[in-house]
């Protein structure tokens, strides 16, 4: 049972549009919400995160939107250029070091 | 500083053969984790450790083995390698919870 889902699988943005990438959880458990952001080849990087105490986290054009009620969070790129193009996964932690559970990725595309 | 690192790159295997992974950072951090990543799956957590001489469980650690004798080296091992094994395999560390830092990871096939 995947603990942490992710929608959409894949997603098709133009150039300076928003990109929105939601997941969603069970467990109330968890306490950390973190994003990555992976290029082919290579690992996978921390983009932004959140704890659930907040409902917005900012940091330049990327946003997490959390919704604790919901159970849901979401990611949004602002003004989408071809160099966000990448695979991104949402994750989730419950005071556990290291004790991630990960949504199965979104692939971008930003066209230019 | 290197980071995190791991070797091999790439590697093929036949079923039944055995191997380690290697991982390695250099930035003192005591949580380590082994991740396996596949299409349409994400990444599942193998086995992780909050310390040297102190392994546990992730999500999905059957026909893997870890031991972690030093704070900068996290081996994993396979001791009889499958097909369903063939995956993607990163090693990533952190010193809190808040920031894993990952390695470029070992693709592995086993035919």
């Amino acid at each position: 049972q995947q603990q942490v889902k992710q929608s959409p699988q894949s997603l098709i943005v133009q150039k300076g549009g928003i990109s929105i990438i939601n997941c969603a959880y069970e467990n109330t458990a968890f306490d950390y919400f973190p994003w990555y952001q992976q290029f082919p080849g290579k690992g996978p990087a921390l983009l932004i995160a959140i704890r659930p105490d907040v409902s917005e986290k900012k940091e330049g054009r990327f946003t997490i939107s959390f919704n604790k009620s919901a159970k849901q969070f979401s990611l949004h790129i602002m003004d989408s250029q071809p160099g966000d193009s990448a695979t991104y996964f949402c994750a989730a932690s419950k005071g556990n070091f290291n004790k991630f559970y990960f949504g199965s990725g979104t692939k971008l595309n930003v066209k230019p | 500083n290197a980071g995190v690192t791991q070797t091999p790159k790439f590697q093929v295997l036949k079923t039944g053969q055995s191997m380690t992974l290697q991982c390695a950072q250099d930035m003192n951090h005591e949580y380590m984790s082994w991740y396996r990543q596949d299409p349409g799956m994400g990444l599942r957590l193998i086995h992780y450790s909050v310390g040297a001489g102190i392994t546990d469980q992730g999500e999905v650690p059957n026909g893997y083995n870890v031991s972690r004798s030093t704070t900068e080296d996290f081996p994993l091992r396979l001791l009889s390698a499958a097909p369903s094994q063939t995956s993607v395999y990163f090693c990533a560390s952190s010193m809190t919870q808040e920031t894993q830092y990952f390695g470029p990871g070992t693709r592995l096939l086993v035919l």
